[in-house]
C-alpha cells in the first residue's frame, strides 16, 4: 500500500519564521504536490514536481518555496512565515501513468498555525 | 465506506457542445469538489461545492446534497477543456475519497 508520510500532524510557528514541511512516499513515485485545503476554498495546488530538482508554480505559489533534491522526497519552504499561511497543508504523489481509480496519494496533513 | 461515483466514463464532444458529468454519492457529505486532471497529473481546483450552485465562466456545478449528487455543466466546449474530471470529497480525518473520473476528449 502507498505510503505518504508527512513529518508533522501539527505546527506552531511565529510569523517571520522559516517553516519547514516534509514530505516522503514510499512508491518511488514521479510526481509529488503540495496543497492547502482552507474552509470554503477547498485544496489549492501550491507547487509539483514532476522529477528530481524538477518544480512547477501551482496556483498559489506565492510564499512558498520548494525542494525536491531525492525522488521521494518533497519539501515546503516558507521562507518567512505569515498568519495567512495558517492552514491543513497537503502532500500527494502519484505516479507518472497512474490508473485513473487513484488520481493521487494523500498524505495525512500537516495543521499549521502561524501565530 | 462511501462510494463515489461519475459518470459518464468517456466522453468524446465535438468542439462547442455542452455536456454535463455527474458525481453521485453514497452517503452525506459536505465538502466536495470538482478537478480537472491536466496531463501533468495536477488536480486543477474547479469548484469547492458543498451545496447549491457556483459558476465560473463556462463551467458551472451544482450540488444538492440531500440527494446525493453534484453536476459539472461544461458548455461551447473547447479544446483545452479535454482531461479527466474528478469529483472527490473529504472525511473528518482528511482522508480523500475520489470518483472514477471522467475522461473528456473535445476534437476541434
Amino acid at each position: 500500500d502507498v505510503k505518504v508520510t508527512q513529518s508533522s500532524r501539527y505546527l506552531v510557528k511565529r510569523t517571520g519564521e522559516k517553516v519547514f514541511l516534509e514530505c516522503v512516499q514510499d512508491m518511488d513515485h514521479e510526481n509529488m504536490f503540495w496543497y492547502r485545503q482552507d474552509p470554503g476554498l477547498g485544496l489549492r495546488l501550491i507547487y509539483f514536481s514532476y522529477d528530481v530538482k524538477m518544480k512547477e508554480k501551482g496556483d498559489i505559489p506565492e510564499g512558498y518555496s520548494v525542494s525536491r533534491e531525492k525522488k521521494e522526497r518533497f519539501s515546503l519552504i516558507l521562507e518567512s512565515a505569515s498568519t495567512n499561511q495558517t492552514s491543513m497543508y497537503l502532500c500527494a504523489s502519484k505516479r507518472r501513468l497512474a490508473s485513473r481509480n487513484q488520481p493521487q496519494h494523500f498524505g495525512d496533513g500537516t495543521r499549521l498555525s502561524i501565530l | 465506506g462511501i462510494q463515489v461515483e461519475q459518470s459518464p466514463p468517456d466522453l468524446i464532444l465535438q468542439e462547442g457542445a455542452n455536456s454535463t458529468l455527474r458525481c453521485n454519492f453514497s452517503d452525506s457529505v459536505n465538502n466536495l469538489q470538482w478537478f480537472h486532471q491536466n496531463p501533468w497529473g495536477q488536480l486543477i481546483n474547479l469548484f469547492y461545492i458543498p451545496s447549491g450552485t457556483k459558476q465560473n465562466g463556462r463551467l458551472s456545478a451544482t450540488t444538492v446534497a440531500t440527494e446525493r449528487y453534484s453536476l459539472l455543466y461544461i458548455s461551447s466546449s473547447q479544446t483545452t477543456d479535454s482531461g479527466v474530471y474528478f469529483c472527490a470529497f473529504r472525511n473528518n480525518f482528511n482522508k480523500f475519497y475520489f470518483g472514477s473520473g471522467t475522461k473528456l476528449n473535445v476534437k476541434p
